[in-house]
């Protein structure tokens, strides 16, 4: 979606460095969320924030850390903790938390491991 | 916590055939969402079903939502090539969280 921008679309990381996936939206929207998707696989939520300044662990939290200083700004970190890192990342947006909104989902990064 | 399962995984259809995918929960839902993604994409919403039994149409696909709100259909009738993609049934959770399938993945022969 053009009102979702994730950043860079290929990423590499060596072992035992973190990395910082951004996202950017300029939908106005107060919900923001990170998901994980393997090959061949669904998606599997990580964190999500409801409003500025508060963010909730999904269900395979460990190993990643985000924050949500601005509305528009979500952005994922991938710690050397997380093993398996190798996957495809996406974050999304909706209008509203607590509503029946559907998510809007920027194109993804894609991280490997070198 | 919510699980959900949906079938086939793959479906291999021959252009202009008709074929269905299920979305099955082992919970009764609120809602319904659909999603679809192409290749190499990003997930985009297609549908909501809330009321029991709800039927919506966009061109050539029909969602149901089952009269006991655990179970959604996605059928679509004459696939073209365009339908190629994965679709996702996802169910709305405390938060706005969604749960996803595993999805399934469409393959259609021209």
């Amino acid at each position: 979606d053009g009102g979702i921008t994730q950043s860079p679309k290929y990423l590499f990381r060596k072992e035992g460095q973190n990395v910082t996936l951004s996202c950017e939206q300029n939908l106005n929207h107060d919900a923001m969320y990170w998901y994980r998707q393997d090959p061949g696989q669904g998606l599997r939520l990580i964190y999500y924030s409801q409003i500025v300044n508060d963010f909730q662990k999904g269900d395979i939290a460990e190993g990643y850390s985000v924050s949500r200083e601005k509305k528009e700004s979500f952005p994922l970190t991938v710690t050397s903790a997380q093993k398996n890192p190798t996957a495809f990342y996406l974050c999304a947006s909706s209008q509203t938390a607590g509503s029946n909104q559907p998510q809007h989902f920027g194109d993804g990064t894609r991280l490997s491991i070198l | 916590g919510q699980q959900v399962m949906q079938i086939p995984q793959y479906q291999h259809v021959q252009e202009g055939e008709d074929f269905t995918t299920y979305c099955n929960s082992s919970t009764t839902l609120s809602n319904i969402q659909w999603y679809k993604q192409r290749p190499g994409g990003h997930p985009v919403f297609l549908i909501q079903l809330v009321k029991s039994g709800e039927v919506k149409k966009q061109k050539r696909l029909t969602f149901q939502f089952g009269e006991a709100k655990k179970n959604s259909s996605l059928h679509i009738t004459a696939t073209q090539t365009t339908d190629v993609g994965t679709y996702f049934c996802a169910l709305q959770a405390a938060g706005n969280k969604l749960t996803f399938g595993g999805g399934t993945r469409v393959l259609v022969k021209p």
